[in-house]
């Protein structure tokens, strides 16, 4: 299984639609990462969460909620998404605690909201 | 001031030559210093990452470190085709926990 999948990796939906981005590392690491990468705009953190703890929320809208349930698991919660929402999100996972500390990242999702 | 700041091209270099990629960065305590690549509709790769003054080679890849200068770059000799991407720069600061990456710059290689 590589390091870090996401699911799906394409997703159409409306904007009264709910849906969830779903990612798993499998690397044994304890921080979790959703990044959002806009076309032609540099990649965005959106939420971290370390040690299954919520450390940063970088002033995302509340139609965006994530969810940690343990270090291997991170989900993105979306609700009443806006067309300008739609882009490719990034899950990342490092072991966080080390100088060295890298973040891998998933495949990514490509999400179009209509 | 922007905490990591790139050229975002686009940079062409010719086949085989040698491609320059700069990257500075604000916050004097940061420590870590990583370079992915990302190809287009594809997630960022780590390809380099350097913590101390200097040099680090890796087959074509040379980053370049200078913490007095707030300044790295990334060099990538006899340049491919398949190099064309667009590579992020991105600095871990004081707090462990978070990465600030670059706006990218996207390279070019032209056969």
């Amino acid at each position: 299984e590589t390091g870090v999948t996401q699911t799906p990796r394409h997703l159409v939906m409306g904007m009264t639609n709910k849906k969830s981005l779903k990612c798993e590392q499998h690397l044994g690491h304890n921080a979790m990462y959703w990044y959002k990468q806009s076309a032609k705009k540099p990649l965005e953190l959106m939420f971290v969460y370390n040690f299954k703890e919520q450390t940063e929320n970088n002033s995302v809208p509340s139609r965006f909620s994530p969810e940690c349930p343990n270090s291997s698991h991170l989900f993105l919660h979306l609700h009443t998404l806006q067309p300008e929402d739609s882009a490719l999100y990034l899950c990342a996972s490092s072991q966080v605690g080390t100088a060295q500390e890298t973040q891998y990242f998933g495949p990514g999702t490509r999400l179009l909201v209509l | 001031q922007k905490e990591v700041e790139q050229n975002s091209g686009p940079l062409s270099v010719p086949e085989g030559a040698i491609a320059s990629l700069n990257c500075t960065y604000s916050d004097r305590g940061s420590q870590s210093f990583f370079w992915y690549r990302q190809y287009s509709g594809k997630s960022p790769e780590l390809i380099m990452s350097i913590y101390s003054n200097g040099d680090k080679e890796d087959g074509r890849f040379t980053a370049q470190l200078n913490k007095a200068s707030q300044y790295v770059s990334l060099l990538i000799r006899d340049s491919q085709p398949s190099d064309s991407a667009t590579y992020l720069c991105a600095v871990r600061g004081a707090s462990y926990d978070k990465v600030i990456f670059g706006p990218g710059t996207s390279l070019s290689v032209i056969p």
